[in-house]
């Protein structure tokens, strides 16, 4: 069974100023990917970004970028120049399991 | 040209009275996820089905069942809701099995 976590409940950033959202996992299986959604008020589910367990490289999405630290078992987004758009929930998920979130709010 | 499609998009029930939420999709993908989503909380998987192969969460209440008639179509069934199913219903389907969720825009339940 695969099991994530996220231990920010709630994150502030300056409009402009990068922010790293923390996810880290847990999973026997060898072959696995993890998934960066964002959630805004509105409810819908939005995919920003994916990280394969045997990527050699860490994938980035235009302002998204995943620092994927395997031995560790993290996987954290790192959003930079943040913009007000930004705000919402940002939920880690593997294999259709998703962490508890952290609601990211940028300030003007 | 939606892929993931929930209907209806807002439901009120009342206490007791059996509700069907509805999920469709033109993916042709084998998988489909339900999950329920209750305010500010992350998605709970309720259960998932790989063709018509059905898998249910191990806390997933008796009180929630499904039906796959067809590849295209998902339903989910609760039988006698409660005020504590009030929650987000979030259909998503999987085709490959490292690819995104596709998620439909959710149904709104709420339960009076």
């Amino acid at each position: 069974a695969q099991k994530i976590t996220q231990t920010q409940p709630g994150m502030f950033v300056q409009e402009k100023e990068a922010v790293t959202l923390d996810c880290t996992y847990d999973t026997s299986d060898p072959s696995y990917g993890l998934f960066w959604y964002k959630q805004p008020s509105s409810g819908e589910m939005i995919f920003l970004i994916y990280q394969g367990s045997y990527d050699q490289q860490n994938a980035t999405e235009g302002r998204y970028s995943l620092n994927f630290q395997k031995a560790r078992k993290s996987a954290n987004l790192v959003i930079s120049a943040s913009q007000l758009g930004d705000s919402a929930m940002y939920f880690c998920a593997m294999r259709g399991v998703f962490g508890t979130g952290t609601s990211l709010t940028v300030i003007p | 040209d939606a892929m993931v499609i929930q209907n209806p998009r807002y439901q009120v029930t009342q206490f007791g009275k059996p509700v069907t939420l509805s999920c469709s999709q033109t993916l042709n993908h084998n998988v489909m996820y339900w999950y329920q989503q209750k305010s500010s909380q992350a998605p709970k998987l309720l259960f998932h089905y790989y063709d018509k192969d059905f898998n249910n969460e191990a806390d997933t209440p008796d009180n929630f069942q499904s039906r796959r008639p067809n590849t295209s179509f998902c339903f989910l069934d609760i039988r006698s809701p409660g005020l504590g199913d009030t929650a987000m219903y979030l259909c998503a389907t999987l085709g490959l099995i490292n690819s995104p969720l596709h998620f439909g825009n959710g149904t709104r339940l709420t339960v009076t």
